[in-house]
């Protein structure tokens, strides 16, 4: 699986937008970019998918870079139920590879 | 349907001792995975089940480790002679189909604690 980049940790102001990077440089044509977030005590939980347009849902929206060497996961409006640790995975769409495969994640801080 | 349930939540368990966890996927998801989380870690695969076939084991699923699927549904984990390394989460997931456009869902975990 293509190696995806975070960063470790990030704060943000509730009710603020959030902007969530992911580098992953060495994408190919068939990965779909995944993002998946953990809140605290539980299982990690699906956010959002795209392949190369820009996707949104009622959770948040996926901006991928023309090159789609980089996205960025957007929650429009934070709360504080937004705590948790984010995840960008790649999955490459071949039905032969079901498994996803977690790096370390952002970490996301929401200020009062 | 309340999604993917897992138990116990939590086990404390003996160095030496087996121990075996189950988990109850959503309804009619014939894919079935599961995971191992140690702490500051994100989620490692383990293995995978297509109804009550296991198409893949990760090299982390040592030969202490056995799953299950019988009859497609729910699912058991067993670890034999526990060492204090497989103190972990150890996360089920589900999913309706195979390939990347579907998400897992993913239940609450059994912690495990090797004493």
């Amino acid at each position: 699986d293509a190696k995806t980049t975070q960063p470790n940790s990030m704060e943000s102001n509730e009710e603020e937008p959030v902007h969530l990077p992911c580098n992953h440089s060495t994408i190919s044509g068939t990965d779909y970019i995944h993002w998946y977030r953990q809140l605290p005590s539980q299982g990690p939980e699906y956010v959002i998918h795209g392949l190369t347009s820009n996707v949104n849902n009622r959770m948040a929206s996926l901006a991928i870079a023309e090159d789609r060497k980089s996205s960025t996961l957007i929650l429009h409006r934070a709360t504080l139920r937004d705590a948790a640790v984010y995840y960008c995975i790649l999955r490459d769409f071949d039905f032969g590879n079901e498994k996803l495969t977690f790096g370390t994640g952002t970490r996301l801080t929401i200020i009062p | 349907d309340t999604g993917v349930s897992q138990n116990p939540r939590h086990k404390i368990t003996k160095r030496g001792q087996n121990v075996t966890f189950r988990c109850d996927p959503i309804s009619e998801h014939n894919r079935l995975y599961w995971y191992r989380q140690t702490l500051g870690q994100g989620p490692e695969f383990l293995t995978y089940f297509q109804n009550e076939a296991q198409l893949e084991k990760s090299r982390l699923l040592s030969d202490r480790f056995s799953a299950e699927r019988p009859k497609g549904s729910f699912s058991t984990l067993e670890i034999q002679r526990t060492e204090q390394g497989d103190s972990a989460m150890y996360l089920c997931a589900s999913s309706p189909i195979r390939g990347a456009t579907y998400e897992q869902y993913f239940g609450p975990g059994t912690r495990l604690t090797v004493t």
